[in-house]
């Protein structure tokens, strides 16, 4: 079994300043590694995904992430964030080997941007 | 192309009342989920369905029922509303391809449990 914690549940930010989320995994088998974002009253969508290969990852508007498999972590970072970057922000894990392709996800990261 | 849908948006019950919500994907997936978000605790897979006519339980399972009749829909039953059911509700869809694949989120369907 897996599971998934992020370890900021708020990240109140400047707008134009930079922003890390952080997240941690715990797995006995190698996982796959998500980000989500939800924006308010509107369901999740997927901000970047690591599978394999390069270490970071690069996703839709300005995010990237870093997969550490030492650490087991997945950190989640932005230069300079919008106002519109203000969201809840989940880190997620799935098993290659098990059926479903189901999601273990952390409890959240609130992040306000502020002007 | 809607993607997936959720019918209602909101609905309020009382103690003891039965509904059903109800999730349509046009996508053509295999996978279909459905979830529930409480504050703090992320979202957490209740069941889901790896084809028509296939369900299985997922984390929360109990005071939930499920049914997948056609590919496109998967419904989740309430048969006895708690007060602890209270939550948003999402419903997914992703295609089969062994855990690497992105989830494809509804707008959610928020129950208040009275």
């Amino acid at each position: 079994a897996q599971s998934v914690t992020q370890l900021d549940s708020q990240v109140p930010v400047f707008e134009e300043a930079p922003v890390e989320l952080r997240c941690n995994y715990s797995s006995s088998v190698s996982v796959y590694l998500f980000w989500y974002v939800q924006y308010p009253n509107q369901g999740l969508q997927l901000l970047l995904k690591y599978l394999s290969g390069s270490t970071l990852v690069k996703g839709i508007n300005g995010f990237e992430a870093e997969f550490n498999k030492s650490q087991t972590s997945f950190h989640l970072r932005k230069p300079s964030v919008h106002i519109s970057d203000t969201a809840e922000y989940f880190c997620a894990v799935s098993d290659p080997q098990a059926a479903g392709n189901k999601l273990t996800f952390g409890g959240g990261t609130r992040v306000l941007v502020k002007p | 192309n809607a993607g997936v849908t959720q019918t209602p948006k909101f609905r309020v019950l009382k103690t003891g009342q039965s509904m059903t919500l109800l999730c349509a994907q046009d996508m053509n997936h295999e996978y279909m989920y459905w979830y529930r978000q409480d504050p703090g605790m992320g979202l957490r897979l209740i069941h889901y369905s790896v084809g028509e006519g296939t369900t299985a339980k997922g984390e929360v399972p109990d005071g939930y029922n499920v049914s997948r009749l056609k590919k496109q829909n998967f419904l989740l039953g309430l048969e006895s509303a708690a007060p602890s059911q209270t939550s948003v509700y999402f419903c997914a869809s992703s295609y089969h391809t062994g855990g690497l694949e992105t989830q494809y989120f509804g707008p959610g369907t928020r129950l208040l449990v009275l």
